[in-house]
């Protein structure tokens, strides 16, 4: 069985620009997350879906964040206009929901915004 | 105060000696509990969940959990030095089950 798929891998910007970042979760997953992990730090949650709905997206920095799930499967991760306080690895987690809700990572996109 | 706290480290051992990691957390309404590892460069993965008092083990891991005193712990016996890597604790909260809370992260080095 496939992971969670994430594209790109790299990605360097120069501040102000657009930048996106795209996520395939594990078949079946209902639950999708957006995490952002600066380096020393655990993964802070950006959004959480279930299915195609954003049910937290308090941490989401909404002027300049947006993201999207069509469909409830695939999700993209949008930046615009980017900062340098934005270099971070951007992690993508899926799980079948719940409270005992293993969470299984993508490999991450790793920003950086000059 | 963060809500999930760890000590970030580093934390040094002998290869075969027992590695106690702990993460204390603030609200008491927490549900489950997860350990995570992370290898430099790598994404988390799940290592065990545990979400009743006692001890709970899997292999060389041992995960603790005392709700009264709202910590958990990982211990990791016959520590490898393949086991070097950061530990992050992660707590899901009773009234948004889906949610995930991580801490910083132990730095964990296994010295042969």
């Amino acid at each position: 069985e496939a992971g969670v798929v994430q594209s790109p891998r790299y990605k360097i910007i120069e501040k102000k620009q657009p930048v996106a970042f795209w996520c395939n979760p594990i078949s079946g997953h209902n639950t999708l997350y957006w995490y952002r992990q600066n380096l020393g730090q655990g993964p802070e949650l950006l959004i959480r879906y279930e299915n195609e709905e954003a049910v937290d997206d308090s941490q989401l920095p909404k002027d300049r964040f947006s993201a999207e799930r069509l469909k409830g499967v695939d999700s993209t991760l949008k930046i615009q206009p980017a900062e340098l306080g934005d270099s971070a690895v951007y992690l993508c987690a899926s799980s079948l929901g719940g409270s005992l809700n293993e969470q299984f990572f993508g490999p991450g996109t790793r920003l950086t915004v000059l | 105060q963060k809500e999930v706290e760890q000590n970030s480290g580093p934390l040094s051992v002998p290869e075969g000696a027992i590695a106690s990691l702990n993460c204390t957390y603030s609200d008491r309404g927490s549900q489950s509990f997860f350990w995570y590892r992370q290898y430099s460069g790598k994404s988390p993965e799940l290592i065990m969940f545990i979400y009743s008092n006692g001890d709970k083990e899997d292999g060389r891991f041992t995960a603790q959990l005392n709700k009264a005193s709202q910590y958990v712990s990982l211990l990791i016996r016959d520590s490898q030095p393949s086991d070097s890597a950061t530990y992050l604790c992660a707590v899901n909260y009773n009234t948004n089950a889906g949610k995930s809370t991580f801490g910083d992260g132990t730095t964990l080095t296994v010295k042969p």
